[in-house]
Protein backbone atom coordinates (compact mmCIF):
# COMPACT_ATOMS: atom_id res chain seq x y z
CA UNK A 1 0.00 0.00 0.00
CA UNK A 2 1.48 3.66 -0.92
CA UNK A 3 1.71 5.47 2.55
CA UNK A 4 2.75 9.22 4.09
CA UNK A 5 2.96 9.71 7.50
CA UNK A 6 4.01 12.51 8.92
CA UNK A 7 4.85 13.06 12.49
CA UNK A 8 6.77 15.45 14.62
CA UNK A 9 4.11 18.50 14.94
CA UNK A 10 3.49 19.98 18.41
CA UNK A 11 3.61 23.15 20.24
CA UNK A 12 6.51 25.35 20.04
CA UNK A 13 6.47 29.01 21.11
CA UNK A 14 7.34 31.67 18.40
CA UNK A 15 10.78 31.58 17.35
CA UNK A 16 11.03 27.88 18.51
CA UNK A 17 11.90 25.24 15.94
CA UNK A 18 10.47 22.16 14.94
CA UNK A 19 11.53 19.16 12.39
CA UNK A 20 8.96 17.47 11.05
CA UNK A 21 9.28 13.30 9.72
CA UNK A 22 7.39 11.77 6.73
CA UNK A 23 8.39 7.96 6.27
CA UNK A 24 6.98 6.57 2.41
CA UNK A 25 6.09 3.16 1.59
CA UNK A 26 4.89 1.51 -0.93
CA UNK A 27 6.46 3.65 -4.00
CA UNK A 28 9.88 4.16 -5.18
CA UNK A 29 10.45 6.86 -2.62
CA UNK A 30 13.94 7.50 -4.36
CA UNK A 31 12.48 8.31 -7.84
CA UNK A 32 9.69 11.04 -7.14
CA UNK A 33 10.29 14.75 -5.90
CA UNK A 34 8.05 15.40 -2.81
CA UNK A 35 6.76 18.47 -0.99
CA UNK A 36 5.17 19.94 2.16
CA UNK A 37 1.84 21.78 1.79
CA UNK A 38 0.17 23.36 5.04
CA UNK A 39 -3.58 24.14 5.95
CA UNK A 40 -4.26 27.27 8.23
CA UNK A 41 -7.20 26.67 10.34
CA UNK A 42 -9.90 27.69 9.14
CA UNK A 43 -7.99 28.49 5.61
CA UNK A 44 -6.94 26.85 2.11
CA UNK A 45 -3.99 24.83 1.48
CA UNK A 46 -0.75 26.44 0.70
CA UNK A 47 2.43 24.97 -0.87
CA UNK A 48 4.95 25.37 1.18
CA UNK A 49 8.59 23.52 -0.24
CA UNK A 50 9.29 20.90 -2.92
CA UNK A 51 12.61 18.98 -3.09
CA UNK A 52 13.77 17.11 -5.99
CA UNK A 53 14.46 12.97 -6.62
CA UNK A 54 18.20 12.98 -5.80
CA UNK A 55 17.67 15.82 -3.35
CA UNK A 56 19.96 18.30 -4.23
CA UNK A 57 17.13 21.10 -5.85
CA UNK A 58 14.95 22.54 -3.40
CA UNK A 59 12.61 25.29 -3.78
CA UNK A 60 10.41 27.12 -0.74
CA UNK A 61 7.44 29.83 -0.82
CA UNK A 62 8.26 32.79 0.07
CA UNK A 63 6.50 33.01 3.02
CA UNK A 64 8.81 30.32 4.65
CA UNK A 65 12.22 30.41 2.87
CA UNK A 66 15.55 31.08 4.66
CA UNK A 67 13.38 29.72 7.74
CA UNK A 68 12.44 26.48 6.20
CA UNK A 69 14.73 23.48 5.13
CA UNK A 70 13.47 20.13 3.52
CA UNK A 71 15.52 17.25 3.26
CA UNK A 72 15.61 13.75 2.43
CA UNK A 73 16.98 10.37 3.57
CA UNK A 74 16.33 7.98 0.42
CA UNK A 75 18.31 5.19 2.48
CA UNK A 76 15.09 5.93 5.28
CA UNK A 77 12.50 6.67 2.95
CA UNK A 78 11.94 9.99 4.41
CA UNK A 79 11.07 12.98 3.67
CA UNK A 80 11.71 16.23 6.29
CA UNK A 81 10.73 19.58 6.96
CA UNK A 82 13.23 21.83 9.47
CA UNK A 83 11.42 24.61 10.77
CA UNK A 84 12.98 27.09 12.29
CA UNK A 85 12.35 30.99 13.49
CA UNK A 86 8.53 29.75 14.04
CA UNK A 87 6.01 32.57 14.02
CA UNK A 88 2.26 32.04 14.93
CA UNK A 89 1.21 32.63 11.20
CA UNK A 90 2.87 28.69 11.00
CA UNK A 91 0.63 27.48 12.31
CA UNK A 92 -1.35 24.96 10.69
CA UNK A 93 -1.49 21.02 9.16
CA UNK A 94 1.03 20.41 7.36
CA UNK A 95 1.39 17.20 4.72
CA UNK A 96 3.56 15.70 3.04
CA UNK A 97 3.27 14.72 -0.37
CA UNK A 98 4.36 12.95 -3.84
CA UNK A 99 4.50 14.45 -7.06
CA UNK A 100 2.37 12.74 -10.35
CA UNK A 101 4.86 11.05 -12.33
CA UNK A 102 4.16 13.48 -14.87
CA UNK A 103 5.94 16.28 -13.36
CA UNK A 104 8.33 18.61 -14.81
CA UNK A 105 10.47 20.97 -13.66
CA UNK A 106 12.81 24.04 -14.88
CA UNK A 107 14.82 26.61 -12.92
CA UNK A 108 11.47 27.82 -11.18
CA UNK A 109 10.90 25.28 -10.09
CA UNK A 110 8.89 21.19 -10.04
CA UNK A 111 5.02 21.45 -11.66
CA UNK A 112 3.13 18.51 -10.95
CA UNK A 113 -0.21 17.61 -9.18
CA UNK A 114 0.11 15.31 -6.05
CA UNK A 115 -1.13 12.10 -5.98
CA UNK A 116 -0.11 10.64 -3.02
CA UNK A 117 -0.67 12.64 0.50
CA UNK A 118 -0.47 11.55 4.45
CA UNK A 119 -2.92 12.55 7.00
CA UNK A 120 -1.03 15.30 8.31
CA UNK A 121 0.83 16.56 11.32
CA UNK A 122 -0.28 19.78 13.43
CA UNK A 123 1.99 22.40 14.00
CA UNK A 124 0.87 25.08 16.54
CA UNK A 125 3.11 28.03 17.42
CA UNK A 126 1.92 29.89 20.59
CA UNK A 127 3.00 31.58 24.28
CA UNK B 1 1.02 34.31 -8.40
CA UNK B 2 -2.04 33.17 -10.23
CA UNK B 3 -5.17 33.64 -7.93
CA UNK B 4 -7.75 30.86 -8.06
CA UNK B 5 -11.14 31.52 -7.09
CA UNK B 6 -13.04 28.89 -6.71
CA UNK B 7 -16.97 29.06 -6.60
CA UNK B 8 -19.79 28.77 -4.94
CA UNK B 9 -18.22 28.46 -1.47
CA UNK B 10 -20.79 26.30 -0.57
CA UNK B 11 -22.79 24.03 -2.23
CA UNK B 12 -25.84 22.10 -0.41
CA UNK B 13 -27.22 19.37 -2.79
CA UNK B 14 -28.94 15.82 -1.97
CA UNK B 15 -27.19 12.78 -2.59
CA UNK B 16 -28.11 11.80 -6.55
CA UNK B 17 -28.01 15.59 -7.54
CA UNK B 18 -24.96 17.26 -9.94
CA UNK B 19 -22.65 19.34 -8.26
CA UNK B 20 -21.00 21.60 -10.83
CA UNK B 21 -17.55 23.07 -9.35
CA UNK B 22 -16.26 26.37 -10.58
CA UNK B 23 -11.88 27.60 -10.28
CA UNK B 24 -11.70 30.63 -12.45
CA UNK B 25 -7.53 31.69 -12.70
CA UNK B 26 -6.19 35.90 -12.55
CA UNK B 27 -3.90 34.28 -15.65
CA UNK B 28 -3.94 31.76 -18.19
CA UNK B 29 -3.27 28.59 -16.83
CA UNK B 30 0.01 27.12 -18.41
CA UNK B 31 -0.81 23.31 -20.66
CA UNK B 32 -3.93 22.95 -18.22
CA UNK B 33 -1.64 22.04 -15.62
CA UNK B 34 -4.75 22.18 -12.96
CA UNK B 35 -5.74 19.67 -10.57
CA UNK B 36 -8.87 18.63 -8.06
CA UNK B 37 -8.68 17.09 -4.78
CA UNK B 38 -10.81 16.13 -2.17
CA UNK B 39 -10.34 16.78 1.38
CA UNK B 40 -12.62 15.05 4.52
CA UNK B 41 -11.40 16.15 8.20
CA UNK B 42 -8.97 13.50 9.66
CA UNK B 43 -8.17 12.15 5.74
CA UNK B 44 -5.44 12.20 3.75
CA UNK B 45 -6.56 14.62 0.60
CA UNK B 46 -7.14 12.63 -2.42
CA UNK B 47 -5.87 13.81 -6.29
CA UNK B 48 -9.38 13.72 -8.70
CA UNK B 49 -8.49 15.61 -11.46
CA UNK B 50 -5.06 16.33 -12.78
CA UNK B 51 -4.37 17.81 -16.26
CA UNK B 52 -7.47 19.62 -16.02
CA UNK B 53 -9.38 16.36 -17.11
CA UNK B 54 -8.27 13.65 -16.75
CA UNK B 55 -9.09 11.44 -13.30
CA UNK B 56 -6.70 9.76 -11.45
CA UNK B 57 -5.83 6.31 -10.51
CA UNK B 58 -9.26 4.73 -8.75
CA UNK B 59 -11.48 7.96 -9.28
CA UNK B 60 -14.76 6.95 -9.85
CA UNK B 61 -16.23 8.04 -13.55
CA UNK B 62 -18.93 10.05 -12.01
CA UNK B 63 -16.02 12.62 -11.31
CA UNK B 64 -15.02 14.81 -14.34
CA UNK B 65 -12.69 17.51 -14.79
CA UNK B 66 -12.81 20.50 -17.54
CA UNK B 67 -11.98 23.85 -18.93
CA UNK B 68 -8.51 25.47 -20.04
CA UNK B 69 -6.85 29.18 -19.85
CA UNK B 70 -8.66 30.71 -16.88
CA UNK B 71 -11.90 29.38 -16.80
CA UNK B 72 -12.26 25.13 -15.09
CA UNK B 73 -15.06 22.88 -13.26
CA UNK B 74 -15.47 19.74 -11.42
CA UNK B 75 -18.53 18.23 -12.32
CA UNK B 76 -19.96 15.47 -10.26
CA UNK B 77 -22.48 13.74 -11.86
CA UNK B 78 -24.68 11.99 -9.16
CA UNK B 79 -23.39 12.52 -6.07
CA UNK B 80 -23.25 9.42 -3.59
CA UNK B 81 -22.98 9.93 0.70
CA UNK B 82 -19.29 9.99 0.44
CA UNK B 83 -19.16 12.88 -1.83
CA UNK B 84 -19.79 15.48 0.64
CA UNK B 85 -16.57 17.42 1.72
CA UNK B 86 -14.52 20.34 0.76
CA UNK B 87 -13.00 20.48 -2.45
CA UNK B 88 -10.05 22.35 -3.71
CA UNK B 89 -8.30 22.99 -7.49
CA UNK B 90 -4.41 23.63 -7.88
CA UNK B 91 -2.30 25.17 -10.09
CA UNK B 92 1.13 24.00 -10.82
CA UNK B 93 1.73 25.22 -14.43
CA UNK B 94 3.17 28.29 -13.06
CA UNK B 95 5.25 29.38 -10.09
CA UNK B 96 4.78 29.41 -7.30
CA UNK B 97 1.94 26.60 -7.48
CA UNK B 98 -1.22 27.55 -5.81
CA UNK B 99 -4.45 26.69 -5.00
CA UNK B 100 -7.86 27.52 -4.38
CA UNK B 101 -9.57 28.78 -1.13
CA UNK B 102 -12.33 25.65 -1.55
CA UNK B 103 -16.37 24.62 -2.01
CA UNK B 104 -17.66 23.14 0.56
CA UNK B 105 -20.22 20.09 -0.73
CA UNK B 106 -22.79 19.58 2.00
CA UNK B 107 -26.10 17.91 2.03
CA UNK B 108 -29.08 19.78 1.55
Amino acid sequence: EVQLLESGGGLVQPGGSLRLSCPASGFSFSSYAMSWVRQAPGKGLEWVSTIGANGVITYYADSVKGRFTISRDSSKKTLYLRMNSLRAEDTALYYCAKLHHTYSYDSNGYYGAFDVWGQGTLVTVSS
Amino acid sequence: EIVLTQSPGTLSLSPGERATLSCRASESVTSGSLAWYQLKPGQAPRLLIYGASTRATGIADRFSGSGSGTDFTLTITRLEAEDFAVYYCHQYGSSPQTFGQGTRVEIK
